[in-house]
């Protein structure tokens, strides 16, 4: 089972909107709308921020949303802050029962 | 209020078998899709999951570790323990352990994290 597949890094300046993909096949992200998003802080504890593709934990910020279109999900911050930046990364269950971590995507904020 | 922490040694040498305990706090084990699992993360690299264990003692693994991985919970000592036998230097990583609830495909609380490093 390999990795799923996001960009190494996306930029983007204060209040605009950016988005991570997170890319896997048919028997993971295809297949189930179990997908999870987690943003970690370099020297922190990864946080969910994204479950079961588009829900948001209580207390997370309705900036982050997430959606699915075939077999790539994608996580969208609005209005870009300096706190966002982090790395995130995807994860999702998937056939055998097993879960699979994405690649991880560093943001900065410009 | 749900809390984990990681415990075991901060040095294996190549060949040994590593253990490590996840002491949980906030919730039962033993209540319906509750689960925990373990989480690592190299030096300069992405999360790599490992297994997980569920209310039900359903064990997941991943593929690639299936051959040297084991994961078992202690309800009444409210732990769950990761083995990793065969431990090479590719092997040193952060591991994590972490909670999965009423969202059973989730990790919604994790712990600290535990450093180990394989060297001779």
């Amino acid at each position: 089972q390999s990795a799923l597949t996001q960009p190494a890094s996306v930029s983007g300046s204060p209040g605009q909107s950016i988005t991570i993909s997170c890319t896997g096949t048919s028997s993971d992200v295809g297949s189930y709308n179990f997908v999870s998003w987690y943003q970690h802080h370099s020297g922190n504890v990864p946080k969910l921020i994204i479950y079961e593709g588009s829900k948001r934990p209580s207390g997370v910020s309705d900036r982050f949303s997430g959606s699915k279109s075939g077999d790539t999900a994608s996580l969208t911050i609005s209005g870009l802050q300096a706190e966002d930046e982090a790395d995130y990364y995807c994860c999702s269950y998937a056939r055998s029962n097993i879960f699979v971590f994405g690649t991880g995507t560093k943001v900065t904020v410009l | 209020q749900i809390t984990l922490k990681e415990s075991g040694p901060t040095l294996a040498k190549p060949t040994q078998t590593l253990t490590l305990t996840c002491a949980y706090s906030g919730f039962s084990l033993s209540t319906s899709r509750a689960g925990v699992g373990w989480i690592r993360q190299p030096p300069g690299k992405a999360l790599e999951w490992l297994a997980h264990i569920y209310w039900d003692d359903d064990t997941l693994y991943s593929p690639s570790l299936r051959s040297r991985i084991t994961i078992t919970k202690d309800t009444s000592k409210k732990q769950v323990v990761l083995t990793l036998t065969n431990v090479d230097p590719v092997d040193t990583a952060t591991y994590y352990c972490a909670h999965s609830g009423s969202s059973w495909t989730s990790f919604d609380h994790w712990g600290q994290g535990t450093l180990v490093t394989v060297s001779s």
